[in-house]
């Protein structure tokens, strides 16, 4: 059964605005993940964040992760219209190496 | 970073026909692999866990003799819809991981499948 749900599940923005999606989970974690999926294809790895973390950087990604709360937060800065597309969030059972669990998901719209 | 590749990437079918999926860790070698579907607009919901040299363990509402799972080598797995129809239609994605002691798991691109 999915365990994360993201919200909004659908987000519209312009060019240069930040953008921030949030996911919420029900059971201990190992990591949370983030990925990225443009319409019809496969997913792409965008960062991955222990549960002993509280914030980590790529680029213009942040990554926040709050497991008191069983939430995080993905912002994206000065976003593009290639940002376009639709991000997940998931997380393990608790243990490395064991089958994710992905949110609903947030799509997301960039307008130039 | 490690790759996984999948085929065929995109299938048509007739219904009543098997289709077989294949999964492959090209570069390390994988003793879980895993079998997601994900239906338009929707997530990634996993389907079976496939263990190399063990029967598949599959998730509660996904029937075993639909989709045969067959890990039979640490660098492959593969997926058969037996009889498909076209309520299969969807894209199936598998992921591998290197081992319990690796925090992330490669996902292959994808392989869309359409069953008229």
């Amino acid at each position: 059964s999915q365990q994360g749900e993201e919200d909004p599940q659908a987000l519209s923005i312009q060019e240069g605005e930040n953008a921030t999606m949030n996911c919420s989970y029900k059971t201990s974690i190992n990591n949370l993940q983030w990925y990225r999926q443009n319409s019809g294809r496969g997913l792409v790895h965008l960062i991955l964040i222990r549960s002993n973390e509280r914030e980590k950087h790529s680029g213009r990604l942040r990554v926040t992760l709050d497991t008191s709360k069983k939430s995080s937060s993905l912002l994206i800065t000065a976003s593009r219209a290639a940002d376009t597309a639709s991000y997940f969030c998931a997380t393990d059972a608790g243990s490395a190496g064991t089958a994710l669990i992905f949110g609903k998901g947030t799509t997301l719209s960039v307008s130039s | 970073g490690a790759v996984v590749s999948q085929h065929p990437s995109r299938v048509i079918c007739k219904s009543g026909t098997s289709v077989k999926i294949e999964c492959r860790s090209l570069d390390f070698q994988a003793t879980t692999m895993f079998w997601y579907r994900q239906f338009p607009k929707q997530s990634l919901m996993l389907m079976a866990t496939s263990n190399e040299g063990s029967k598949a363990t599959y998730e509660q509402g996904v029937e075993k003799d639909k989709f045969l799972i067959n890990h039979a080598s640490l660098t492959l797995s593969t997926l058969t819809v037996t009889s498909a129809h076209p309520e299969d239609s969807s894209f199936y994605i598998c992921s591998a991981a290197p081992g319990v002691w690796s925090d992330e798991q490669f996902f292959g691109p994808g392989t869309r499948l359409t069953v008229l």
